[in-house]
């Protein structure tokens, strides 16, 4: 089935590491976010891709860095993880950056850090 | 930046009743409201959408209407259903930069 998959699904991890959140969709989309859910906050936006090897800061980019070496691809990097870092981590993607197309979304990654 | 608030933040309703959730929105040239709804440990699933030229669109159960002189959009579900039961997201945007409302937890008693 055609989708957005996204991994690891959960991750507990310790203070001061590096990790990255990995996203892969096979719809041939063009633009692809990450967002962060947190309890009472809805999803914000941490960084968006409006197409392969362009990248674009977010409401919250601090403390995150993204790329997109290609259209399928768009990894999510931690460079040194904080608690407040500790949250549900989504990706999504839209056939074009226009403002009226869909947004899909992937069924995101648990992370904990501690 | 835009800023979307959404009312009530839980939502109880009684089976077969109508529930209804309103949201706001402060940039006058957003001109796509999505809605999502997200069960428990799932991800968010788009449900209806309305563009900015559109008062209103009806999905089966589901509408939404827009009011652009107000800034302010609402969902209804008619006849609700246990498995409505779940979280709904209203967004709002004008470029590729969704805006997410907080969330309004529903809940259906059988």
């Amino acid at each position: 089935i055609a989708g957005i998959t996204q991994a690891p699904t959960s991750q507990i991890l310790a203070a001061g590491r590096r990790m990255t959140l990995r996203c892969t969709q096979d719809m041939r989309h063009n633009a692809m976010y990450w967002y962060r859910q947190d309890l009472g906050l809805g999803l914000r936006l941490i960084h968006y891709s409006n197409t392969a090897g362009t990248t674009g800061k977010g409401e919250v980019p601090d403390g995150y860095s993204v790329s997109r070496a290609n259209t399928d691809d768009f990894p999510l990097t931690l460079a040194s993880a904080v608690p407040s870092q500790t949250s549900v981590y989504f990706c999504a993607s839209s056939d074009s950056a226009s403002s009226t197309d869909t947004q899909y979304f992937g069924p995101g990654t648990r992370l904990t850090v501690l | 930046g835009e800023n979307v608030e959404q009312h009530p933040s839980t939502l109880s309703v009684q089976e077969g009743d109508s529930a209804v959730i309103k949201c706001t929105y402060s940039d006058s040239a957003s001109n796509y409201f999505p809605w999502y709804k997200q069960e428990l440990g799932k991800r968010p699933q788009l449900i209806i959408d309305i563009r900015s030229n559109v008062g209103e669109k009806k999905d089966q159960r589901i509408a939404v209407t827009l009011n652009k002189t107000a800034k302010h959009f609402s969902l209804h579900i008619t006849e609700t259903q246990p498995e409505d039961s779940a979280v709904y997201f209203c967004a709002a945007t004008r470029g590729y930069k969704l805006s997410f409302g907080a969330g309004t937890t529903v809940t259906v008693r059988a």
